[in-house]
């Protein structure tokens, strides 16, 4: 399967404590998005990746969180000092050319953080 | 920014027809899409919609225009594997790197 694989599938950390995500897009890809997704909620943006360079990151984004892509191939998503607001689905998304055509994202299974 | 207002909840039978409707407030416009999402997964690609009128693919289309800021997904033939999400999300055209603004999506529940 080529798909968007994400990694860990669920992670339960206590607060205060450090984790990070790991999210590998479709090869060909060169676009990685992140997004969180509380339950009954639609997934929220929060940083956008063009290759290695990250262009975009949400306002939603404190300083806790980081997200890089070395090589522009994966991507990681750390969030420091979690606190029990944290808790959520955390999807990484990929997708190929420029922003006219479809060029639809598509989604992996998602990474549920629970802060306890 | 983007306003993007969806249905909560929907029910239908299983054979019936839904429409989901999706109406977006957005400075800039740069296509709409959607997807459906079954409980505890990802997202997956349904629809795109960038000019007026309908596009369909089997069972689902998807329908858009641009001047009322308006679009919906019909369901046709509905099967219980139907029951799901439907996120409608909007790519707005300031946003050059494609991220896309989604609503709280309707929760489509198929009975027999």
């Amino acid at each position: 399967d080529t798909g968007v694989s994400q990694n860990p599938r669920h992670k339960i950390t206590k607060r205060g404590q450090n984790v990070t995500f790991r999210c590998d897009p479709i090869s060909e890809h060169n676009r990685l998005y992140w997004y969180r997704q509380t339950l009954g909620q639609g997934p929220e943006f929060l940083t956008y990746f063009q290759n290695e360079a990250q262009l975009e990151k949400s306002r939603l984004l404190s300083d806790r969180f980081s997200a890089e892509r070395p090589k522009g191939s994966f991507s990681t998503l750390e969030i420091q000092r979690t606190e029990q607001g944290d808790s959520a689905m955390y999807l990484c998304a990929s997708s190929s050319g420029p922003s006219g055509g479809a060029y639809e994202q598509y989604f992996g299974p998602g990474t549920r953080l629970t802060v306890t | 920014g983007q306003n993007i207002d969806q249905p909560t909840e929907m029910t239908a039978t299983e054979g019936a027809i839904v429409q989901i409707n999706c109406t977006y407030q957005t400075s800039g416009f740069n296509g709409l899409f959607w997807y459906q999402q079954h409980a505890g997964e990802a997202p997956t690609f349904l629809s795109y919609n960038v000019l007026d009128g309908l596009e369909e693919k089997g069972r689902f289309s998807s329908f858009l225009s641009r001047s009322k800021g308006y679009s919906y997904l019909l369901l046709k033939e509905l099967q219980m594997k139907d029951s799901a999400s439907y996120l409608c999300a909007v790519r707005d055209i300031g946003d050059s790197w494609g991220k896309l603004q989604f609503g709280a999506g309707t929760q489509v529940v198929v009975t027999p």
